[in-house]
């Protein structure tokens, strides 16, 4: 079976500063990789995904996320944290069977928060 | 806003007690997932409908059923609720049902069992 680790539970990351969140999954075959990111009260909201091809992966609000198949790893970036990406982040395989669904796999999640 | 919606927002109830959590996907979606949050599970995927049909089931309790209806909108309904019933149960829609699909989700129920 699947599993998503996230070895970080928190993070604390000074506004302005580079931030980077791990990701290590176990998966028999090249896996669909997902990072969701939950605000405060919010549900989730995607952020990037990689299914094949070019290995780093461009996504919304200036996040990058990066695969190495060798390392069974999906790290996400962020170059300059802003207050508004304190948050929790979640990384996420997907598992699809053809013809019998599709579900996502999560890890437990960072907590990142942003210091002034 | 992911165009995903739930309702309601908040349920308090008792232990024992039926509920009924309803979802509405984004428009022309035609997969439906269910997804339990809780403190000592994190997010656990629960069941996926595509056009009505069951597709994939996963940490559901037999307690636990759901469906979707003709016009897409799906309900999951908790019977004999027990104190660790309570989380945050979010909805997801997607447009076809494939691994590949980017799942949307929405606000959330908060469901408080006392």
């Amino acid at each position: 079976a699947q599993s998503v680790t996230q070895p970080d539970i928190h993070i604390t990351v000074s506004e302005g500063a580079s931030l980077e969140l791990r990701c290590n999954y176990s998966y028999g075959a090249t896996p669909y990789l997902f990072w969701y990111v939950q605000s405060p009260g919010q549900g989730l909201q995607l952020l990037l995904k990689y299914f094949s091809g070019d290995t780093l992966v461009q996504g919304i609000k200036g996040f990058e996320a990066e695969f190495k198949r060798s390392q069974s790893s999906f790290n996400l970036r962020k170059p300059s944290v802003h207050w508004s990406d304190a948050a929790e982040y979640f990384c996420a395989v997907g598992l699809h069977i053809k013809a019998a669904g599709n579900k996502l796999t999560f890890g437990g999640g960072t907590r990142v928060l942003v210091k002034p | 806003d992911s165009g995903v919606t739930q309702t309601p927002k908040h349920l308090i109830t008792a232990t024992g007690q039926r509920v009924t959590l309803r979802c509405s996907p984004r428009s022309g979606d035609l997969s439906v997932y269910w997804y339990q949050q809780s403190l000592d599970q994190g997010l656990q995927f629960l069941i996926q409908y595509y056009n009505g049909e069951e597709r994939a089931k996963g940490n559901i309790l037999e307690r636990f059923s759901a469906q979707q209806f003709p016009d897409l909108h799906s309900e999951l309904n908790l019977s004999s609720l027990e104190l660790g019933d309570s989380a945050l149960y979010f909805c997801a829609s997607s447009i076809s049902g494939r691994g590949t699909d980017t799942q949307y989700f929405g606000p959330g129920t908060r469901l408080t069992v006392l």
